[in-house]
């Protein structure tokens, strides 16, 4: 069965923790995103990769960071340093970079 | 202003056809999608054209694009209770096609 999984579906932290949400995808895609979704703000890019070992910032990247030692995994880290982190985070992978298809996402809560 | 421009609520009758509207501004942007966004889930990836298409018909989903007004619409024929919620327009740039550029999505309420 294959698809993006992304874990855990609901997050809370207190403030100044670092916490990291997964995703992970059994697609074989090469490229995957992540993205912050705010109410009325559409879908903003945090990071994304197109190759393993490979990534870039995207248009919101301070207070975040990301690995990608695997193809199938793009862990994302919300650090201490991003100042308003509570939001709901989307994961994509493409395979052709053109389509993006995307997990059910995880709803982080900072207090 | 947003790249890409979409109204923020549409609300129909059930079996009513939906027009969901999008403009972008970027006239070498080579694909344009429509995603569907159901309450607390992901994005899913309803259809898309390519720049050099003006149709292309789904099912029950429409999609006409007008390159020379860059505008892109969405039409959903008989609308039923399950179509609602919030769908998203978005274009790839030419040379970047591994970026979208996002609308701030249509909340469509389909009403029995």
């Amino acid at each position: 069965d294959g698809g993006i999984t992304q874990s855990p579906k609901y997050l809370f932290r207190k403030e100044g923790q670092n916490v990291t949400l997964s995703c992970e995808q059994n697609l074989n895609h090469d490229a995957m995103y992540w993205y912050r979704q705010d109410p009325g703000q559409g879908l903003r890019l945090i990071y994304y990769s197109q190759i393993v070992n490979d990534f870039q910032k995207g248009d919101i990247a301070e207070g975040y960071s990301v690995s990608r030692e695997k193809k199938e995994s793009f862990p994302l880290t919300v650090t201490s340093a991003q100042k308003n982190p509570t939001a709901f985070y989307l994961c994509a992978s493409s395979a052709t970079g053109h389509e993006q298809y995307f997990g059910p996402g995880t709803r982080l809560t900072v207090t | 202003g947003e790249d890409v421009e979409q109204s923020l609520f549409l609300s129909v009758r059930e079996g009513d056809s939906s027009v969901i509207n999008c403009t972008y501004t970027d006239s070498s942007s080579t694909y344009l999608y429509w995603y569907k966004q159901e309450p607390g889930a992901g994005l899913q990836l309803l259809t898309y054209i390519f720049s050099n298409m003006d149709m292309k018909q789904d099912q029950r989903l429409t999609v006409l694009l007008n390159k020379k007004d860059k505008h892109l619409s969405l039409r959903i024929a008989d609308t039923q209770t399950g179509d609602s919620a919030i769908y998203f327009c978005a274009e790839s740039r030419g040379g970047n096609n591994r970026k979208l550029i996002w609308g701030l999505g249509t909340s469509l309420a389909v009403n029995p």
